[in-house]
């Protein structure tokens, strides 16, 4: 079974910086698109960003609230995922999950998910 | 960026009762939707992929269907485990966006 770990998380002050993470096991990891999610306190689901796989250029997209403060990179040999968020805002506190991004073979999108990780941001 | 607009935004059912949720994008995502179940406190899980694909282990019970523009997610007969929020987002080009949701409440 796909499992997904996020790290990371806690308290900030506002303009800081934090780096999260996300330990897979299970799946060939270098073969999938990564991305991430957030959840603000009693709101909705918000999509951050997503990363393909190296194997198809290792690019990424963001949302545009973080684009340009937040970057997603990967480290394949040590199948990890990471979420470095930097000029953080009090909008920006959520719990932020991992997932799995497309699956080019099943045109699926979502399939796995961690537990989540909060990031407060307050002074 | 394409927007997502699901209705209602709280539904009151019982158990035994079909539902169904509604999610209109503001231009075509061709088939690119998926759909997610969230219980409190806990990650989304993806329900329905490609507009009508049921991802494995979910209930028969559960479907969707739609393209282009309007998409659906039915529950065909409620169960008490299915109250929860539901979240449909498409995945068409390089962004990803999710609906605001709806809860689903017992009557």
């Amino acid at each position: 079974e796909v499992q997904l770990v996020e790290s990371g998380g806690g308290l900030i002050k506002p303009g800081g910086s934090l780096r999260l993470s996300c330990a897979a096991s299970e799946f060939t990891f270098s073969y999938a698109w990564m991305g991430w999610v957030r959840q603000a306190p009693g709101k909705g689901l918000e999509w951050v960003g997503r990363i393909r796989s190296k194997a198809d250029g290792g690019t990424t997209d963001y949302a545009a609230p973080v684009k340009g403060r937040f970057t997603i990179s990967r480290d394949d040999s040590k199948n990890m995922l990471f979420l470095q968020m930097n000029s953080l805002e009090t909008e920006d506190t959520a719990v932020y999950y991992c997932s799995t991004d497309w699956d080019g073979h099943r045109g699926s999108q979502g399939a796995s998910w961690g537990q989540g990780t909060l990031v407060t941001v307050s002074s | 960026d394409i927007q997502m607009t699901q209705s209602p935004s709280t539904l009151s059912a019982s158990v035994g009762d079909r539902v169904t949720i509604t999610c209109r994008a503001s231009q075509s995502v061709s088939g690119w939707l998926a759909w997610y179940q969230q219980r409190p406190g806990k990650a989304p899980k993806l329900l329905i992929y490609k507009a009508s694909s049921l991802e494995s282990g979910v209930p028969s019970r559960f479907s969707g269907s739609g393209s282009g523009t309007e998409f659906t997610l039915t529950i065909s007969s409620l169960q008490p485990e299915d109250f929860a929020t539901y979240y449909c987002q498409h995945y068409n080009g390089d962004s990803r966006t999710f609906g605001q949701g709806t809860k689903v409440e017992i009557k």
